[in-house]
């Protein structure tokens, strides 16, 4: 099952916009991690935010973490071309027990030049 | 290169036939998952190893799929009686666990993709 559902699904802006995906989960979390996805390719680890954390900044990217909302958001500043991908929140999570990530459904972003 | 590496990259068969995958993960780490992913949604998780034993599996991991990792480095997924509905990227990640850090970044292969005709 998927547990981290990103909104929107789908995400189009022009070159040098930011761009914004949220995610929601449903259960405690441990921390909660951004992957990003070139078609046909590997995940690749972004940023990892963990649960007593509330903002990370790495380069262009701000992440967001609301554990008592269960949501976390990605901004992505000064998009390019070469962000277009597909963007995949996923949670370590705590009470259940299990020691692998648990993803969600995606925002694929689509950077125009 | 010293990555995830996952062979084949690419694999067509008949409904019916076995297919089996490899998994190299990085050689320092401990853990090794494979994860499942169709068409336009996020990876599934299927199993995970610590080392050489195999920890999880979850309910997607029927009868017909086995996964080994012998002596704790290479890992193997087979699919036995493939059926139209095993098409999809079967996707290998590997990390470095500590005890006090929970589960931290994995490290993905480019996966192996399947197509049951």
């Amino acid at each position: 099952s998927q547990q981290g559902e990103e909104d929107p699904q789908a995400l189009s802006i022009q070159e040098g916009e930011n761009a914004t995906m949220n995610c929601s989960y449903k259960t405690s979390i441990n921390n909660l991690q951004w992957y990003r996805q070139n078609s046909g390719r590997g995940l690749v680890h972004l940023i990892l935010i963990r649960s007593n954390e509330r903002e990370k900044h790495s380069g262009r990217l701000r992440v967001t973490l609301d554990t008592s909302k269960k949501s976390s958001s990605l901004l992505i500043t000064a998009s390019r071309a070469a962000d277009t991908a597909s963007y995949f929140c996923a949670t370590d999570e705590r009470d259940t027990g299990r020691r692998a990530l648990t993803f969600g459904s995606g925002t694929r972003l689509q950077v125009q030049p | 290169d010293t990555g995830v590496s996952q062979d084949p990259r690419h694999k067509i068969t008949k409904r019916g036939q076995n297919v089996t995958f490899r998994c190299d993960p990085i050689s320092e780490h401990n853990r090794l998952y494979w994860y499942r992913q169709t068409l336009g949604q996020g990876p599934e998780f299927l199993t995970y190893f610590q080392n050489e034993a195999q920890l999880e599996k979850s309910r997607l991991l029927s009868d017909r799929f086995s996964a080994e990792r012998p002596k704790g480095s290479f890992s193997t997924l087979e699919i036995q009686r493939t059926e139209q509905g095993d098409s999809a990227m079967y996707l290998c990640a590997s990390s470095l666990v500590s005890p006090s850090r929970g589960t931290g970044e994995l490290f993905f292969g480019e996966g192996s993709r399947l197509t049951v005709l």
